[in-house]
This record gives C-alpha cells, sequence and structure tokens, in this order.
C-alpha cells in the first residue's frame, strides 16, 4: 500500500530564506507526483506536477525534483516570501491510478 | 483553463439532517470524479470514485449509505452526507479527470460543520 510522508510536519523561516519542502513515498511504480499548496478552509492549487520519468520540474521561484527509485521529492522555495505561508502538499498517482497525498508541511513565512 | 466548480464552500447543518455538495466541471466532461475528505491535520483520504452512469466505488472504511454519489451526467457529481453527525464536520474536496495536461483539476471544497 502506497504511503506518502511528508517532512516537516511544519516549518518557520524568515522572509527571503530559500527552503527544501521533502516528501517521501513507499511505492516507486508511480505515474506521477505533484505538489499542491493548500490555503486555510481553501482548496488546492497546483504547483508542479513531475511525470515518472522527468526528474525536476521548475515554476518561478519553485523547483520540485524526483528521484522515483529512492521514493523522494523535494520542493525547492527560493526567496520565501510572506506570501508562501501555505500547507504544501505532495501527493502521487499510484499503480492502481489513484492520487495519494501526504499530510502536508505547514509552512509560515516571517515577515 | 479547466474548471471545477464546487457548491457550497461552506455549509452549517444540524445533526441528522442531510448534506448535499456539488461538484461541476466546467468546460470539459468528467467521466470519473473523485471525492475525498480531510480531517484536521490529517492527509487528504480519498473517499470513492465514481464514474458517469455507474454505481461509486467506495474505499475501505467509507459507508455507502451515508456518503451518498450520484454521477448522473459527465459534468456533474453529488455527495450527500445522510443524517449528519457531529464526527462527519471535515473538509470534502472533488477532483474530476480531464480538463488538465495531468489528468486531474479539482474544486475549492467545502467546509462541513455539523452542529
Amino acid at each position: 500500500k502506497q504511503e506518502v510522508t511528508q517532512i516537516p510536519a511544519a516549518l518557520s523561516v524568515p522572509e527571503g530564506e530559500n527552503l527544501v519542502l521533502n516528501c517521501s513515498f513507499t511505492d516507486s511504480a508511480i505515474y506521477n507526483l505533484q505538489w499542491f499548496r493548500q490555503d486555510p478552509g481553501k482548496g488546492l492549487t497546483s504547483l508542479l506536477l513531475i511525470q515518472s520519468s522527468q526528474r525536476e520540474q521548475t515554476s518561478g521561484r519553485l523547483n520540485a525534483s524526483l528521484d522515483k527509485s529512492s521514493g523522494r521529492s523535494t520542493l525547492y522555495i527560493a526567496a520565501s516570501q510572506p506570501g508562501d505561508s501555505a500547507t504544501y502538499l505532495c501527493a502521487v498517482n499510484d499503480r492502481d491510478d489513484k492520487i495519494i497525498f501526504g499530510k502536508g508541511t505547514r509552512l509560515h513565512i516571517l515577515p | 483553463g479547466a474548471v471545477v466548480s464546487q457548491h457550497p464552500s461552506r455549509v452549517i447543518c444540524k445533526s441528522g439532517t442531510s448534506v448535499k455538495i456539488e461538484c461541476r466541471s466546467l468546460d470539459f466532461q468528467a467521466t470519473t470524479m473523485f471525492w475525498y475528505r480531510q480531517f484536521p491535520k490529517q492527509s487528504l483520504m480519498l473517499m470513492a470514485t465514481s464514474n458517469e452512469g455507474s454505481k461509486a466505488t467506495y474505499e475501505q472504511g467509507v459507508e455507502k449509505d451515508k456518503f451518498l454519489i450520484n454521477h448522473a451526467s459527465l459534468t456533474l457529481s453529488t455527495l450527500t452526507v445522510t443524517s449528519a453527525h457531529p464526527e462527519d464536520s471535515s473538509f470534502y474536496i472533488c477532483s474530476a479527470r480531464g480538463g488538465a495536461p495531468y489528468g486531474y483539476t479539482f474544486g475549492s471544497g467545502t467546509r462541513l460543520t455539523v452542529v
């Protein structure tokens, strides 16, 4: 059974710092991996999608990497801003074509 | 881009009543829709998968008689929480396959509070 783990559960960093969020999954047989942003009480905003054949994706200040063989992904946020404060979710599309989410990392950027 | 419209965004209901949540795909046809719920500080958990015109497939531990899912058309799926109880209070979100490059588009979610 696929399990997705995100570390850390919560993170507070000063504005301007670069940071890394981690995601691991137990079954490497995935179709893709996505990073989402969730603001309190809101829906999901897709940030980056990495197909199983890809190693990384970039969008603006965000860079996501995927090492499928080791079951790991990272989301790198450069030059963090207060507006980046949110919960970041990692999700894999597993071999059964279901999306399995991690519990998320609650990020707080300190002004 | 593809949009999935989910309503209502927030609902408060009394214990014992039923609540219906709608999920519509705009500008694309969604042959498959997924319903998730998220308890505080927990992952989004898949509740059920619905295919247009057929019965929904429920995940283990989800009561199909309590969470009624109807996917009568290619653009609309509904989730009805019947005889709601306070423990059903949660964040419910739908997803539709189709309309996006990767195949999944999410609704904006519904915060259900049962009092």
